[in-house]
């Protein structure tokens, strides 16, 4: 049962333009959400985090909203860049449960110049 | 340069030829795991370790075994590898009270079963 849903398989976003990746999870016991960025025949790599007792988390262009009550989180990336265009895999872990990372499906998202 | 390392990149095999994919972190961590990545499934862990000697099984650990002798190295062992174990496996390594939980990934390794 996947505990950590991306529901948007790609997205199409214009070069200056705002991303907005969205991710949903179903397990209130995570305590951590990462956001990781995969280009193609290279591993995951990490690119922000947030802890569960803070709703907001900036770096950068990189910004990800946690909102607990909806159990939803969204990476915002403003403004997009060509090298943007990557899969983001979101992900939530909770400290009592080995670090194990829980991923979801990914989101593809090209930057279009 | 801190990196996590895993031999090899690409292998084609045949069903019940044992194999072993190799896995090494230079960073002193303790914790190390590996994942499969399959289309539409996302990243799913088959086993990791907290520590040297210490292992336990992930999400999918059917017909995968490790090991943790040295705290560098997490061998991923397949005793008799089926073609539904063809898949994008990766490695991965943090510490063990990595605040942000954060996971570095090794390049990955494409196993095709035929």
């Amino acid at each position: 049962d996947q505990q950590v849903k991306q529901n948007s398989p790609s997205l199409s976003v214009q070069e200056g333009r705002i991303s907005i990746l969205n991710c949903d999870y179903t397990n209130s016991m995570f305590d951590y959400f990462l956001w990781y960025k995969k280009y193609p025949a290279e591993g995951p790599t990490f690119l922000i985090s947030i802890s569960s007792i803070k709703d907001k988390n900036e770096d950068g262009r990189f910004t990800v909203f946690l909102n607990k009550s909806a159990k939803h989180l969204s990476l915002h990336i403003v403004p997009s860049q060509p090298g943007d265009s990557a899969v983001y895999f979101c992900a939530a872990s909770t400290t009592n449960s080995g670090y194990a990372l829980n991923f979801g499906k990914g989101t593809s998202l090209l930057v279009t110049p | 340069e801190a990196q996590v390392t895993q031999n090899p990149r690409y292998l084609i095999t045949v069903t019940g030829k044992k194999l072993t994919v190799t896995c090494s972190q230079n960073m002193n961590h303790e914790y190390m795991s590996w994942y499969r990545q399959d289309p539409g499934l996302g990243l799913r862990q088959i086993y990791y370790s907290m520590n040297v000697e210490v292992t336990d099984k992930g999400d999918v650990p059917e017909g995968y075994k490790v090991s943790r002798k040295e705290k560098r190295n997490f061998p991923l062992i397949l005793e008799s590898p089926s073609p539904n174990q063809t898949s994008l496996y990766f490695c991965a390594s943090s510490f063990q009270t990595s605040g942000s939980h954060e996971q570095f990934f090794g390049p990955g390794t494409r196993l095709t079963v035929l």
